[in-house]
């Protein structure tokens, strides 16, 4: 039972164009949702994260959407840039437990 | 500060032996993460240890087994290998569990023939 899902395996976008990641998932006793990337042969670095008590959390480039009553999660990327070409792991924890579940990721390539 | 360190970086294995795989965390962070990366799964959950306790498990079977040392290092072990067990094992360390940024190690690829 995939409770996160990542439904793009794949996406491609042009540099200095907005990139829109996008992860659903079923279980409601998430609330707390992580982004992570990761490139070839490393381990994921975390990216932005968000509590279920906001809709919004920006850093830079990279702003992260929740809405709760669609159970739906969104990264978004702007302007994209080369460097940002990885996997993007979407990823939630709740109900106090001390465990995560990812989703299977997106891979996104940004094209010069 | 160090990052997350995992050895060995890569393990080949046959059917029916049992491996080790070792993680140092980085410094002053006491929760230590386990996860498995199989192409089309994505990062399944193991297990969390905080200091010494395993906190949750995933659903993964019995052969799967960690444990967590005083200086936050932790080991996992799969005993009884089987075909289906190749994969990259993550490790990932945070300051005090899953609800934070977590900092993963390169990983260990298994390989079992």
């Amino acid at each position: 039972d995939q409770q996160v899902k990542q439904n793009s395996p794949s996406l491609s976008v042009q540099e200095g164009r907005i990139s829109i990641l996008n992860c659903d998932y079923t279980n409601s006793m998430f609330d707390y949702f992580l982004w992570y990337k990761k490139y070839p042969a490393e381990g994921p670095t975390f990216l932005i994260s968000i509590s279920s008590i906001k809709d919004k959390n920006e850093d830079g480039r990279f702003t992260v959407f929740l809405n709760k009553s669609a159970k739906h999660l969104s990264l978004h990327i702007v302007p994209s840039q080369p460097g940002d070409s990885a996997v993007y792991f979407c990823a939630a924890s709740g109900g106090g437990y001390q465990k995560v579940t990812f989703g299977t990721g997106t891979k996104l390539q940004v094209i010069p | 500060k160090a990052g997350v360190t995992q050895t060995p970086r890569y393990l080949i294995k046959t059917r029916g032996q049992q491996v080790t795989l070792s993680c140092s965390p980085i410094s002053g962070h006491r929760s230590v993460s386990w996860y498995q990366q199989t192409p089309g799964q994505g990062l399944q959950f193991l297990f969390e240890y905080f200091s010494e306790t395993q906190r949750n498990k995933g659903n993964f079977p019995g052969r799967f087994s960690g444990r967590q040392f005083s200086n936050s290092r932790s080991e996992m072990n799969v005993s009884t290998l089987e075909l289906g067990d190749s994969a990259l094992y993550l490790c990932a360390s945070s300051t005090s569990g899953t609800y934070n940024e977590q900092f993963f190690g390169p990983g260990t690829r298994l390989t079992v023939l």
